[in-house]
Protein backbone atom coordinates (compact mmCIF):
# COMPACT_ATOMS: atom_id res chain seq x y z
CA UNK A 1 0.00 0.00 0.00
CA UNK A 2 1.26 3.26 -0.81
CA UNK A 3 1.58 5.63 2.04
CA UNK A 4 0.57 9.68 2.97
CA UNK A 5 2.78 11.07 5.40
CA UNK A 6 2.31 14.79 7.63
CA UNK A 7 5.15 16.79 9.47
CA UNK A 8 4.42 15.42 13.00
CA UNK A 9 3.25 19.50 14.86
CA UNK A 10 2.74 22.41 13.54
CA UNK A 11 1.74 25.59 15.68
CA UNK A 12 0.23 29.09 15.10
CA UNK A 13 -0.13 32.15 16.79
CA UNK A 14 -3.73 32.91 17.62
CA UNK A 15 -5.81 34.71 14.83
CA UNK A 16 -3.04 34.12 12.40
CA UNK A 17 -2.51 30.91 9.44
CA UNK A 18 -1.22 27.72 9.42
CA UNK A 19 -1.06 25.13 6.64
CA UNK A 20 -1.09 21.39 7.17
CA UNK A 21 0.32 19.24 4.61
CA UNK A 22 -0.23 15.92 3.44
CA UNK A 23 2.31 13.91 1.42
CA UNK A 24 2.01 10.93 -0.98
CA UNK A 25 1.95 9.31 -4.61
CA UNK A 26 -1.99 8.62 -4.28
CA UNK A 27 -2.53 12.11 -4.03
CA UNK A 28 -1.79 12.89 -7.82
CA UNK A 29 -4.88 10.83 -8.47
CA UNK A 30 -7.20 10.50 -5.31
CA UNK A 31 -8.24 13.41 -2.86
CA UNK A 32 -7.62 13.68 0.93
CA UNK A 33 -10.09 14.14 3.55
CA UNK A 34 -8.77 16.23 7.00
CA UNK A 35 -10.05 14.91 10.09
CA UNK A 36 -9.72 16.68 13.28
CA UNK A 37 -9.71 14.78 16.51
CA UNK A 38 -8.93 16.50 20.34
CA UNK A 39 -8.08 14.37 23.29
CA UNK A 40 -10.57 11.58 24.35
CA UNK A 41 -12.72 12.18 21.62
CA UNK A 42 -13.79 10.74 18.30
CA UNK A 43 -12.20 12.38 14.49
CA UNK A 44 -14.65 14.68 13.33
CA UNK A 45 -13.99 15.45 9.30
CA UNK A 46 -13.54 19.05 8.55
CA UNK A 47 -12.52 18.94 4.86
CA UNK A 48 -13.52 16.55 1.89
CA UNK A 49 -13.12 16.27 -1.89
CA UNK A 50 -11.46 19.31 -3.52
CA UNK A 51 -12.31 21.70 -0.89
CA UNK A 52 -15.88 20.68 1.00
CA UNK A 53 -16.60 21.53 4.67
CA UNK A 54 -19.32 19.56 5.84
CA UNK A 55 -22.50 21.65 8.11
CA UNK A 56 -21.03 22.92 11.04
CA UNK A 57 -17.32 23.63 10.34
CA UNK A 58 -16.29 27.28 9.99
CA UNK A 59 -15.47 28.29 7.00
CA UNK A 60 -11.64 29.61 8.23
CA UNK A 61 -10.84 25.94 7.21
CA UNK A 62 -10.10 24.99 3.51
CA UNK A 63 -8.69 22.33 1.80
CA UNK A 64 -5.89 22.73 -1.74
CA UNK A 65 -3.76 20.20 -3.60
CA UNK A 66 -0.14 20.97 -5.61
CA UNK A 67 1.11 17.61 -7.30
CA UNK A 68 1.80 15.22 -4.71
CA UNK A 69 0.49 17.26 -1.63
CA UNK A 70 -2.70 18.08 -0.14
CA UNK A 71 -2.92 21.31 2.50
CA UNK A 72 -5.33 22.22 5.15
CA UNK A 73 -5.51 25.28 5.85
CA UNK A 74 -6.76 27.31 8.97
CA UNK A 75 -7.11 31.00 8.64
CA UNK A 76 -7.35 32.89 11.89
CA UNK A 77 -6.80 30.20 14.45
CA UNK A 78 -8.67 29.63 17.08
CA UNK A 79 -7.86 28.21 20.85
CA UNK A 80 -10.56 25.56 19.77
CA UNK A 81 -8.14 24.41 16.89
CA UNK A 82 -5.89 22.78 18.70
CA UNK A 83 -5.64 19.33 18.09
CA UNK A 84 -4.35 16.68 16.14
CA UNK A 85 -5.08 16.78 12.47
CA UNK A 86 -5.27 13.51 9.86
CA UNK A 87 -5.59 13.35 6.51
CA UNK A 88 -6.41 10.13 4.85
CA UNK A 89 -6.34 8.80 1.16
CA UNK A 90 -6.61 5.59 -0.89
CA UNK A 91 -3.88 3.63 -1.74
CA UNK A 92 -2.56 3.56 -4.96
CA UNK A 93 -4.96 0.02 -5.85
CA UNK A 94 -8.00 2.62 -4.89
CA UNK A 95 -9.47 -0.03 -2.52
CA UNK A 96 -7.30 0.56 0.79
CA UNK A 97 -7.74 3.38 3.09
CA UNK A 98 -4.24 4.84 3.81
CA UNK A 99 -4.20 7.90 6.84
CA UNK A 100 -1.11 10.02 7.68
CA UNK A 101 0.42 9.73 10.54
CA UNK A 102 -1.04 12.87 12.01
CA UNK A 103 -0.29 16.71 12.99
CA UNK A 104 -0.29 17.80 16.48
CA UNK A 105 -1.48 21.68 16.31
CA UNK A 106 -0.78 23.86 18.93
CA UNK A 107 -2.05 27.44 18.78
CA UNK A 108 -0.03 29.78 21.01
CA UNK B 1 -29.56 12.37 13.94
CA UNK B 2 -26.97 9.75 12.98
CA UNK B 3 -25.62 7.59 15.93
CA UNK B 4 -22.77 5.04 16.08
CA UNK B 5 -22.12 3.31 19.35
CA UNK B 6 -19.59 0.37 19.38
CA UNK B 7 -19.62 -2.30 21.81
CA UNK B 8 -17.55 -5.30 22.65
CA UNK B 9 -14.64 -3.92 23.96
CA UNK B 10 -12.87 -5.31 26.87
CA UNK B 11 -9.29 -6.99 28.22
CA UNK B 12 -8.64 -10.40 26.23
CA UNK B 13 -5.55 -12.75 26.63
CA UNK B 14 -3.02 -13.26 23.69
CA UNK B 15 -4.16 -15.53 20.98
CA UNK B 16 -8.28 -15.23 22.03
CA UNK B 17 -10.99 -13.66 20.14
CA UNK B 18 -13.39 -10.99 20.42
CA UNK B 19 -16.28 -9.53 18.51
CA UNK B 20 -17.29 -6.00 18.42
CA UNK B 21 -20.38 -3.98 17.68
CA UNK B 22 -21.42 -0.65 16.12
CA UNK B 23 -25.38 -0.16 16.54
CA UNK B 24 -26.23 2.61 14.02
CA UNK B 25 -29.19 4.80 14.14
CA UNK B 26 -30.58 7.78 12.05
CA UNK B 27 -30.04 6.64 8.50
CA UNK B 28 -30.75 3.85 6.24
CA UNK B 29 -27.57 1.55 7.21
CA UNK B 30 -28.42 -0.81 3.91
CA UNK B 31 -27.22 1.88 1.73
CA UNK B 32 -23.36 3.19 3.27
CA UNK B 33 -20.33 1.31 3.09
CA UNK B 34 -19.07 0.79 6.83
CA UNK B 35 -15.47 0.97 8.31
CA UNK B 36 -13.17 -0.30 11.59
CA UNK B 37 -10.33 1.92 12.51
CA UNK B 38 -8.45 1.86 15.41
CA UNK B 39 -5.97 3.60 17.36
CA UNK B 40 -3.32 2.60 19.75
CA UNK B 41 -2.54 4.22 22.70
CA UNK B 42 -0.84 7.59 21.96
CA UNK B 43 -0.66 6.85 18.59
CA UNK B 44 -2.36 7.87 15.04
CA UNK B 45 -5.33 6.37 13.59
CA UNK B 46 -5.15 2.82 11.70
CA UNK B 47 -7.71 1.65 9.20
CA UNK B 48 -8.75 -1.55 9.66
CA UNK B 49 -11.24 -2.62 7.08
CA UNK B 50 -14.50 -1.54 5.22
CA UNK B 51 -17.56 -3.44 4.06
CA UNK B 52 -20.10 -2.13 1.07
CA UNK B 53 -23.27 -1.44 2.28
CA UNK B 54 -24.70 -5.02 0.82
CA UNK B 55 -21.61 -6.79 1.87
CA UNK B 56 -20.86 -7.66 -1.38
CA UNK B 57 -17.06 -5.92 -1.28
CA UNK B 58 -14.74 -6.18 1.75
CA UNK B 59 -11.34 -5.03 2.48
CA UNK B 60 -8.57 -5.36 5.39
CA UNK B 61 -5.20 -3.73 6.23
CA UNK B 62 -2.20 -5.81 5.90
CA UNK B 63 -1.88 -5.95 9.72
CA UNK B 64 -5.43 -8.05 10.23
CA UNK B 65 -6.01 -10.05 6.87
CA UNK B 66 -6.53 -13.40 7.70
CA UNK B 67 -6.88 -12.84 11.29
CA UNK B 68 -10.46 -9.75 11.77
CA UNK B 69 -13.46 -10.60 9.65
CA UNK B 70 -15.83 -7.42 8.90
CA UNK B 71 -19.59 -8.55 8.51
CA UNK B 72 -23.29 -6.45 8.82
CA UNK B 73 -26.39 -7.40 9.60
CA UNK B 74 -28.73 -4.58 8.17
CA UNK B 75 -32.12 -6.18 9.94
CA UNK B 76 -30.35 -4.87 12.92
CA UNK B 77 -28.34 -2.10 11.58
CA UNK B 78 -25.50 -3.82 12.95
CA UNK B 79 -21.63 -3.56 11.88
CA UNK B 80 -19.45 -6.22 13.33
CA UNK B 81 -15.91 -7.05 13.50
CA UNK B 82 -14.60 -10.30 14.81
CA UNK B 83 -11.00 -10.28 15.44
CA UNK B 84 -9.46 -13.74 16.20
CA UNK B 85 -6.00 -14.50 17.33
CA UNK B 86 -5.24 -11.19 18.81
CA UNK B 87 -2.00 -9.89 19.49
CA UNK B 88 -0.46 -7.27 21.97
CA UNK B 89 -0.29 -4.61 19.20
CA UNK B 90 -3.65 -5.40 18.88
CA UNK B 91 -4.62 -3.17 21.54
CA UNK B 92 -6.17 -0.02 20.43
CA UNK B 93 -9.52 1.94 20.91
CA UNK B 94 -11.63 0.74 17.95
CA UNK B 95 -14.09 3.15 16.13
CA UNK B 96 -16.72 1.92 13.53
CA UNK B 97 -17.05 4.70 10.76
CA UNK B 98 -19.78 5.71 8.03
CA UNK B 99 -18.77 6.37 4.40
CA UNK B 100 -20.04 8.80 2.65
CA UNK B 101 -21.14 6.46 -0.15
CA UNK B 102 -21.89 2.99 -0.84
CA UNK B 103 -18.16 1.38 -0.33
CA UNK B 104 -15.24 3.20 0.11
CA UNK B 105 -15.98 6.73 -1.23
CA UNK B 106 -13.41 8.70 0.03
CA UNK B 107 -14.23 9.93 3.40
CA UNK B 108 -15.93 9.10 6.86
CA UNK B 109 -18.83 11.47 7.47
CA UNK B 110 -19.57 9.68 10.34
CA UNK B 111 -17.94 8.33 13.49
CA UNK B 112 -18.74 6.21 16.86
CA UNK B 113 -16.98 7.34 20.23
CA UNK B 114 -14.95 4.14 19.81
CA UNK B 115 -14.69 0.99 22.09
CA UNK B 116 -11.00 -0.05 23.98
CA UNK B 117 -9.79 -3.24 23.35
CA UNK B 118 -6.78 -4.41 25.46
CA UNK B 119 -4.65 -7.62 24.84
CA UNK B 120 -2.99 -8.52 27.61
CA UNK B 121 -1.45 -11.77 30.15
Amino acid sequence: SSEVTQDPAASVALGQTVRITCQGDSLRSYFASWYRQKPGQAPVLVIFGKNNRPSGIPDRFSGSYSGNTASLTITGAQAEDEADYYCNSRDSSGSHVVFGGGTKLTVL
Amino acid sequence: QVQLVESGGGVVQPGRSLRLSCAASGFTFSTYGMHWVRQAPGKGLEWVAVIWNDGSNKYYADSVKGRFTISRDSSKNTLYLQMNSLRAEDTAVYFCARDEDIGWGGYFDYWGQGTLVTVSS
